[in-house]
């Protein structure tokens, strides 16, 4: 079956804490990788896509690790803003209709 | 630009009817998809269609028909409708079908409740 697992969570931090996200894929030749947000009851948007030497987008650090199958999102200096779910997504072979999404890992970030 | 639309919002559904849930994109994107999201579990895709005239079975068709006569349009049909159809509802879009970094854009989600 066509898995993706990540951190159950919810995660509670404080305001400028850092947090790290795991999502593990089970598909060894899957091909892409992205993390997705999820605002409470909108729709995912796309966060970044997950390139395999790693990459970063401000506070946002991605990384992959194809050996273990595993992908990473680090949040560094959190903002209330951050609060949502992260989507971690992996496309199998790079066709829209073989994303697969994990269940999300919901982040609160407290003042 | 509006992107992808979805109508209705929202809607609450006798068991045994028949509903179509509205997605329209103005992007001219060649793939269209629809997924449903359920707590706990992650999006799963229902149907697609990767260029108009086209349309193909995802990992939850059962229940479900979908029709692609244009490519701005991609309505999902629910023929009679059981409480397990109770979910968000997400149409999305994509430029084409492949490409690896291609990113998926999504609607605002319709959600259906069927009693």
């Amino acid at each position: 079956r066509k898995e993706v697992e990540q951190d159950p969570g919810p995660f509670n931090v404080p305001e400028g804490a850092t947090v790290a996200f795991n999502c593990t894929y089970s598909n060894s030749a899957s091909q892409s990788f992205f993390w997705y947000r999820q605002d409470c009851r909108k729709e995912p948007k796309l966060l970044m896509s997950v390139y395999s030497s790693g990459n970063e987008d401000g506070r946002f650090t991605a990384q992959l690790n194809r050996a273990s199958q595993y992908i990473s999102l680090l949040i560094r200096d959190s903002k209330l803003s951050d609060s949502a779910t992260y989507l971690c997504v992996v496309n199998e072979n790079n066709y829209g209709q073989n994303f697969v999404f994990g269940p999300g890992t919901r982040l609160s970030v407290l003042p | 630009t509006a992107g992808i639309t979805q109508a209705p919002t929202s809607q609450i559904l006798a068991a045994g009817r028949s509903m179509t849930l509205r997605c329209t994109q103005d992007m001219r994107h060649n793939a269209m998809y629809w997924y449903r999201q359920d707590l706990g579990l992650g999006l799963r895709l229902i149907h697609y269609s990767n260029t108009a005239g086209t349309t193909g079975k995802g990992e939850v068709p059962d229940g479900y028909s979908v029709s692609r006569a244009n490519t701005d349009d991609f309505p999902l049909t629910l023929a009679s409708a059981v409480p397990s159809q109770t979910s968000v509802y997400f149409c999305a879009s994509r430029k084409e079908p492949g490409g690896m970094y291609n990113e998926q854009f999504f609607g605002p989600g319709t959600r259906l409740t069927v009693l």
